[in-house]
């Protein structure tokens, strides 16, 4: 069955520290789909990455970053130089590609303080 | 508008009424999912509509729960016989390629019981 785990119920950092959200997750297929999406206090979630289970380089957007490991079964985001406007929920995702269900983590509430 | 669409975006309603939840998903996309977001149980997929296909529909919760997509478009979520533990917000989703495309989420309705 498809698990994801977020262990990291909320963080608090202050703005331009570095900060690291886990994720961690169960499959049994060996073709499957990891996503993150962000959820601001608006309440609409945004698309952030998705990655599927053949590409597991790392990949890097502006402040944002992932780190994709299938030895640990763990799809990391880190974003650098924190702000202010990346306060959010953020989401780790799993679908199977036998499945076109999304199963999410239960969210990293973050918290960037000026 | 460019975006999916939800209404209402607020509703509440009595103890053992019926509710009737619509979205507009983004002009074209043929997938089309609902979630449900309640405190504490993080995102919790409801159906999922691709094109002509029959629905998977493994998501809902009861009988109490149906959903149907009119002309492979606008869906509704209807909820009958509402009780107090319904109350969430539900999430609707809409999707170009299925998953193999990035998924646009509505700002969602919420649903309160009394």
């Amino acid at each position: 069955a498809q698990k994801v785990t977020q262990a990291q119920t909320e963080i608090s950092v202050v703005e331009k520290e570095d900060v690291t959200l886990d994720c961690v997750y169960e499959t049994r297929d060996t073709t499957y789909y990891l996503f993150w999406y962000k959820q601001p206090p608006s309440g609409e979630l945004v698309f952030l990455i998705r990655r599927n289970s053949f590409d597991e380089q790392n990949e890097i957007s502006g402040r944002y970053s992932w780190n994709f490991q299938k030895s640990t079964s763990s799809f990391n985001f880190t974003i650098t130089a924190s702000q202010v406007v990346d306060s959010a929920v953020y989401f780790c995702a799993l679908s199977e590609a036998t499945s076109e269900k999304l199963v999410f983590g239960k969210g990293t509430k973050l918290t960037v303080n000026p | 508008g460019a975006g999916v669409s939800q209404s209402p975006s607020n509703k509440v309603t009595e103890k053992g009424k019926d509710v009737e939840l619509r979205c507009d998903p983004i002009s074209g996309h043929t997938a089309l999912y609902w979630y449900r977001q309640s405190l504490g149980q993080g995102l919790e997929f409801l159906i999922y509509f691709q094109g002509n296909s029959a629905p998977d529909k493994s998501g809902l919760p009861s009988d109490r729960f149906s959903a149907e997509r009119t002309g492979g478009s606008v869906s509704t979520l209807t909820i009958q016989r509402t009780q107090q533990e319904d109350s969430a917000v539900y999430l609707c989703a809409s999707s170009s390629r299925g998953l193999w495309g990035e998924a646009f989420f509505g700002q969602g309705t919420r649903l309160t019981v009394v």
